[in-house]
């Protein structure tokens, strides 16, 4: 059973800094990683999607790697921003009839201070 | 563009009870998903359908039953409510071909 685990559960940092959040998973044989990004009471948005042959993704300031056969994922955020506050989530999705199904880590709580 | 919704936003309801949670997309998304999110378990599958009439069972699906009789509507029943089945209730959707999910609001559901 694939399970993803989310490290550290919670950051605090000062807005400016560059920060890192990992995520590792337990069985390599992944279709591809997402990154989402949780506001409170609010639904789950989609930041990053790499598939099992990429490397890396980048978007803006977001930058997520993966090491499938280490079976870990970073995302990696440029100078943080106190928008940047909210709940990162990391899934993996199987492929075969698993297709599409997300198996997600418990999550990183961040919070950027002025 | 409504996107993805769902309905209620906030439940409460008894134990023994029956209730509905519903989800609408507008996308005509093929497939269809519904999650539970509970502290200290992350975000779990319960049930997930391929297309109208096709659904299997996630990860957690005991106690809820899914119909999917049109492409846009994807409902969630508690056949029997339990303390057990409070949680946040997620929908999401992902069209054929893709593989970014689309995620709904959320609904709260308290089971007194």
């Amino acid at each position: 059973k694939q399970e993803v685990t989310q490290i550290p559960a919670a950051l605090s940092v000062p807005e400016g800094e560059n920060l890192v959040l990992n995520c590792s998973f337990t069985d390599s044989a992944i279709y591809n990683l997402q990154w989402f990004r949780q506001d409170p009471g609010k639904g789950l948005t989609s930041l990053l999607l790499i598939q099992s042959s990429q490397r890396e993704q980048t978007s803006g300031r977001l930058n997520a790697s993966l090491d499938k056969s280490s079976g870990r994922s970073t995302l990696y955020i440029a100078a943080s921003q106190p928008g940047d506050s909210a709940t990162y989530l990391c899934a993996v999705s199987a492929g075969g009839t698993s297709y599409g199904k997300l198996t997600f880590g418990q999550g990183t709580i961040l919070t950027v201070h002025p | 563009d409504a996107g993805i919704t769902q309905s209620p936003r906030y439940k409460i309801t008894e134990t023994g009870r029956q209730v509905t949670l519903m989800c609408h997309q507008t996308w005509s998304h093929s497939y269809m998903f519904w999650y539970r999110q509970d502290l200290g378990h992350g975000l779990r599958l319960i049930y997930y359908s391929a297309a109208a009439d096709i659904t299997d069972k996630g990860e957690v699906p005991d106690g809820y039953v899914v119909s999917r009789s049109k492409t846009e509507n994807f409902p969630l029943t508690l056949e029997s409510a339990t303390r057990s089945q409070t949680s946040v209730y997620f929908c999401a959707s992902r069209d054929r071909g893709e593989e970014t999910q689309y995620f709904g609001p959320g609904t709260r559901l308290l089971v007194l």
